[in-house]
């Protein structure tokens, strides 16, 4: 198992600036992902931070947008960036070890933008 | 390409009866993993249970049990004996063991009444 550390738990930002959210993890995991919870909404992935190398994102989703850094294997931010009302969502970070176990989630970041 | 469909938007269930949760879902792979979580209104993901493919036995883990249907690649959720701490946003999910991503469904709010 894994246990991930999220923070902040919660924001409330200005629109038209940028908030970065961390994701630690009590061990090395190769696969660390984000995604995004919008108002009564399901998860979407945004990107798969990758150590190492850029992260990869999915349609939708652009780098300058939501950059991510991912500087070892238990750590990664995302920045949401040029933040608008449409950003508030719940932001979760999220590993997986093995093919066939379950993804661990933090505890999620609430984000209003006002 | 993958997809999960939850059709039951929202559910109701009397305190300590049983309630189900339906979930189908489409791939072509023959190799994938199900997963149930439960969404408080805290927002934190929570792992309930988990199916593989290739397991013959319907999964178990304490009052939860997985209705693995695969000719009908249905993946039921169901809950006995509800408690009130049960209300929550429930999302059946699935992952290919080639891949890394995990598909999400719409969720089903499930609210259980004394």
């Amino acid at each position: 198992s894994a246990v991930i550390s999220q923070k902040p738990s919660r924001d409330i930002c200005q629109r038209g600036t940028s908030l970065t959210i961390q994701c630690q993890v009590d061990s090395q995991v190769t696969m660390m992902f984000w995604y995004r919870q919008q108002p009564g909404q399901s998860l979407t992935l945004i990107a798969t931070a990758n150590q190492g190398s850029e992260a990869t994102y999915e349609s939708g989703f652009v780098i300058d947008k939501f950059p991510i850094s991912r500087p070892n294997l238990t750590f990664s931010t995302l920045t949401v960036s040029n933040m608008s009302p449409e950003d508030s969502s719940i932001y979760l970070c999220s590993v997986a070890t093995q093919a066939n176990t379950e993804a661990f989630f933090g505890q999620g970041t609430r984000l209003t933008v006002v | 390409a993958q997809k999960i469909t939850q059709t039951q938007p929202g559910m109701f269930v009397q305190e300590k009866e049983a309630v189900t949760l339906d979930c189908t879902y489409d791939t072509s792979d023959p190799s994938y993993g199900l997963f149930w979580y439960k969404q408080p209104s805290s927002g934190e993901m929570i792992f309930l249970i988990y199916q593989g493919s290739y397991d013959q036995q319907n999964a178990t883990e304490g009052r939860y049990s997985l209705n693995f249907q695969k000719a009908r690649k249905s993946a039921n959720l169901v809950i006995s004996a509800s408690q009130l701490g049960d209300s929550a946003m429930y999302f059946c999910a699935m992952r290919l063991f080639t891949g890394n991503q995990f598909y999400f469904g719409t969720g089903t709010s499930l609210t259980v009444i004394p």
